[in-house]
């Protein structure tokens, strides 16, 4: 079975900062791993995805995620925050079917002026 | 382009009642439908997923049932509705038989009182 831990419910930057969000997964295969944003009240928007390529992945608004296999982590980082950042982000992990997600329990970001 | 749509955005009903929510893909053909179900920290849940019309994949056992009579449509019911079901309602599809990320409508906030 697969899982995902996010380690912090809450994390708090000054704008400007640096953001890391931390993601951890267990598979007993190789994983697809994902990074999604939700805004209030709103659906979930990719921001990016390991797919077996390179272990250093980009994604939209800045934010990149490396993947460790050794770690078994999938960080998500942005070197400067910026207030529109706030928002919950959830890590997730797939196998190779992309038929199923299960994601972690999500991370509120908050940034402050 | 592709689009996922999802009605009511808000509903509020009284326990004991039955539920009908609808999810709609425009765009494309199909896809693989899932259903989450989000609770304050509790992330996302997958409740059901179909990879075709009237198949029909339950995760969780519970109050609610899923049915897709047409291959983008998919629907959660309830005969009757328990406070418990309470929370945010996801649709999400992707393109079947590809390594594609999950696309998310932008959901139903349900209340139960």
């Amino acid at each position: 079975a697969q899982s995902v831990t996010q380690l912090g419910s809450h994390v708090s930057v000054s704008e400007g900062a640096l953001v890391l969000l931390r993601c951890n997964y267990s598979s007993s295969v190789p994983p697809y791993l994902f990074w999604y944003v939700q805004y209030p009240n709103q659906g979930l928007q990719l921001l990016l995805k390991y797919t077996s390529a390179a272990t250093l992945v980009k994604g939209i608004n800045g934010f990149e995620a490396e993947f460790k296999k050794s770690e078994t982590s999938f960080h998500l980082t942005k070197p400067s925050a910026h207030m529109s950042d706030a928002a919950e982000y959830f890590c997730a992990v797939s196998d190779q079917s992309f038929q199923k997600l299960v994601f972690g329990t999500g991370t509120r970001l908050l940034v402050s002026p | 382009s592709q689009t996922i749509h999802q009605w009511p955005a808000t509903l509020v009903q009284p326990v004991g009642s039955p539920l009908s929510l609808e999810c709609t893909v425009e765009g494309t053909s199909n896809p693989n439908l899932y259903w989450y179900r989000q609770a304050a920290g509790r992330g996302l849940q997958l409740l059901f997923y179909s990879v075709g019309i009237g198949q029909i994949s339950s995760e969780v056992p519970q109050n609610l049932s899923a049915s897709r009579p047409q291959d983008r449509q998919f629907i959660l019911s309830s005969k009757k509705l328990l406070l418990s079901d309470s929370g945010f309602y996801l649709c999400a599809w992707n393109p079947r038989g590809s390594l594609s990320e999950q696309f998310f409508g932008p959901g139903t906030r349900l209340t139960v009182l």
